[in-house]
């Protein structure tokens, strides 16, 4: 089945660094990654549309300047969280797509990031 | 604006019951539906309907989609205390965008 794995699971920094976070298809090409953020006990909002080779596509209100999103090849898209203060703390998660299919979105196992 | 809207956004039942689960929608240009169940760490995927009236089914849990309506459920018989976790219902629209519901908050007790 399809593997999505992002990497890492968690973090905890202080304020003003900035962090990296992969994402991977583990056993499909995926042109197109998501990139979304979730609250306690709030659902999944969408940040931005990863596509391979091209600029990513930001959610309105979401600060491109801040969420740096590449997406170098088909198989690994990377969100850094640039200067990051304590409000960027939350639950980050990547989801891929098949390049040429009806099949769902899968999910990574999320990134936990906490900021001091 | 397109939204999901989920139904009750919590519920606890206790081992054995029977429970039903909705999802209403509004999304301009409508691609499929999904479900899936998230527990401490990401969603897992349960179930994709794209047709209306066509039940899937996978063990205690089934699914179906009124597409006329504009909502689908998610039924999960037998509940056992495996089944707690939030279920998210999205939508995928024509440009492959997914938008979340609320998600219901399932706590099954023993």
């Amino acid at each position: 089945g399809a593997v999505v794995s992002q990497h890492p699971s968690w973090v905890i920094c202080k304020s003003g660094t900035s962090v990296k976070i992969e994402c991977r298809s583990l056993d499909f090409q995926a042109t197109t990654m998501f990139w979304y953020r979730q609250f306690p006990k709030q659902s999944l909002m969408l940040m931005a549309t990863s596509n391979e080779g091209s600029k990513a596509t930001y959610e309105q209100g979401v600060e491109k300047d801040k969420f740096l999103i590449n997406h170098a090849s088909l198989t690994l898209s990377t969100l850094t969280v640039t200067s990051a203060h304590p409000e960027d703390s939350s639950f980050y998660i990547c989801s891929a797509r098949r390049t040429v299919s009806n099949q769902p979105q899968h999910f990574g196992d999320g990134t936990r990031l906490s900021i001091l | 604006e397109d939204k999901v809207v989920q139904s009750p956004l919590s519920l606890v039942v206790h081992e054995g019951d029977t429970v039903t689960l909705n999802c209403s929608y509004e999304v301009t240009n409508f691609r499929s539906l999904l479900w899936y169940k998230q527990e401490k760490k990401a969603p897992t995927f349960l179930f994709m309907l794209t047709s209306s009236g066509i039940e899937k089914k996978s063990g205690r849990l089934s699914s179906i989609l009124d597409k006329k309506e504009l909502f689908s459920i998610l039924n999960i018989t037998a509940t056992q205390t495996g089944d707690s976790a939030i279920y998210l219902c999205a939508v995928l629209n024509q440009g492959g965008k997914l938008i979340f519901g609320q998600g219901t908050e399932l706590s099954v007790k023993p």
